[in-house]
């Protein structure tokens, strides 16, 4: 998985209740990404952040929130405001001269 | 394992024989192409990749091949065996950003 870890492997969510997905990277990446796969789908930009302390909305941001206070991690928080959660969530990471995209293991998030 | 897509395009080929997976891509500007490989329940796996002053890229046993004229990426398998079963799908860099661009992705099953 290219030094990308992703935890836990299976989340489950309780209604109204925010959960945090968890993503580090090892590979001194400058961009780190959330996308969500759906089955029949292509991979969804959630967010993504090029530095440290900044970060932008992709193509389906609402219902989420993340931070990037460390270059190494990128947690993904699923807010009770998403309602339809239940997908397989991707992080993904590039450097800033090597624009080669990886990807970690993924977090499967089902709801009760 | 978790079914990555339900509904994704099938190729069916015999073991030992060749897999050509194809992908459109949207944007005539865009740079930077990667082909992935997704076993079920497991995050993207990164296979090849190709810049677009290039036609053509061989790695072991993949080759890809851009057709800019008609916005158009291939991926050859050559002697196709069972752990090649995977969703394989192609992402394009968005020119100037971080973001990348996703095809839907094709479902290739080996038969013995």
């Amino acid at each position: 998985d290219g030094g990308i870890t992703q935890s836990p492997k299976y989340l489950f969510r309780k209604e109204g209740q925010n959960v945090t997905l968890s993503c580090e990277q090892n590979l001194n990446h400058d961009a780190m990404y959330w996308y969500r796969q759906d089955p029949g789908q292509g991979l969804r930009l959630i967010y993504y952040s090029q530095i440290v302390n900044d970060f932008q909305k992709g193509d389906i941001a609402e219902g989420y929130s993340v931070s990037r206070e460390k270059k190494e991690s990128f947690p993904l928080t699923v807010t009770s405001a998403q309602k339809n959660p239940t997908a397989f969530y991707l992080c993904a990471s590039s450097g800033s001269r090597q624009e080669t995209q990886y990807f970690g293991p993924g977090t499967r998030l089902l709801v009760l | 394992g978790e079914s990555v897509g339900l509904h994704l395009p099938t190729l069916s080929v015999q073991e030992g024989d060749n897999s050509i997976i194809n992908c459109a891509y949207s944007n005539s500007a865009s740079d930077y192409f990667i082909w992935y490989k997704q076993e079920s329940g497991k995050g993207p796996q990164f296979i090849i990749d190709i810049r677009s002053n290039m036609d053509k890229r061989q790695g072991q046993r993949v080759t890809v091949l851009l057709n800019k004229t008609v916005k158009h990426l291939s991926l050859q398998i050559a002697a196709t065996q069972p752990g090649d079963s995977a969703v394989y799908f192609c992402a394009e860099k968005d020119p100037g950003t971080y973001k990348y661009i996703f095809g839907t992705g094709t479902r290739l099953k080996v038969l013995a």
